[in-house]
């Protein structure tokens, strides 16, 4: 099993261009989430799916969006990149909600110019 | 929203030392307190978790407390290895409601050979 796999690993992007960070998993998880890891803030949720067609915003959604059309695949778009959004962005599934385990993905490193 | 802080942000011991990096949250309905690993270039992983109805848990060299009335909850290594050297996040979330985690900003965690 491949777990929770995100591609790309790095991706470089010029302001206003736009782009979709790819998330898988074989786990058969229902919840999923997208969390960014900025230096000295930990990880922020930013969206995050309890099952196929259903997503909710968490802490720090604006300038993302995402949709859920499988159990397996859940995509984050960046509509019009800023250099805010440089960061590393890892997604997660869990088998159960807020009283789970947590799994992550390697992440990916994005950097906006 | 929760607030979780965490300390220190840096820690520095001698192999073989203890180590104990502690967190506080101020959602007081929270029931699940993760502590999570990350290695550097990787994704957190989990290494130890605790519900709210548990005040200590242990695994192996890991060890946390929960102090429900103080909220705040504490991750303890023991007997430290050059190996435990890497990034803490602890976290708290509401079990079975939702998917939503809150992290503490981490603890860089050093064991000096």
């Amino acid at each position: 099993n491949a777990g929770v796999t995100q591609t790309p690993k790095f991706q470089v992007l010029k302001t206003g261009q736009s782009m979709t960070l790819q998330c898988a998993q074989d786990m058969n998880h229902e919840y999923m989430s997208w969390y960014r890891q900025d230096p000295g803030m930990g990880l922020r949720l930013i969206h995050y799916s309890v099952g196929a067609g259903i997503t909710d915003q968490g802490e720090v959604p604006n300038g993302y969006n995402v949709s859920r059309s499988t159990t397996e695949d859940f995509p984050l778009r960046l509509l019009s990149a800023a250099p805010s959004q440089t960061s590393v962005y890892f997604c997660a599934t869990n088998g159960g909600g807020g009283g789970y385990e947590q799994y992550f993905g390697p992440g990916t490193r994005l950097t906006v110019t | 929203g929760e607030n979780v802080e965490q300390h220190p942000s840096t820690l520095s011991v001698q192999e073989g030392d203890s180590a104990v990096i502690k967190c506080t949250y101020s959602d007081s309905a929270s029931n699940y307190f993760p502590w999570y690993k990350q290695e550097l270039g990787k994704g957190p992983q989990l290494i130890i978790d605790i519900r709210s109805n548990v005040g200590e848990k242990k695994d192996q060299r890991i060890a946390v407390t929960l102090n429900k009335t103080a909220k705040h909850f504490s991750l303890h290594i023991t007997e430290t290895q050059p190996e435990d050297s890497a990034v803490y996040f602890c976290a708290a979330s509401l079990a079975y409601t939702g998917n939503q985690f809150y992290f503490g900003t981490g603890t860089s965690l050093t064991v000096i050979p």
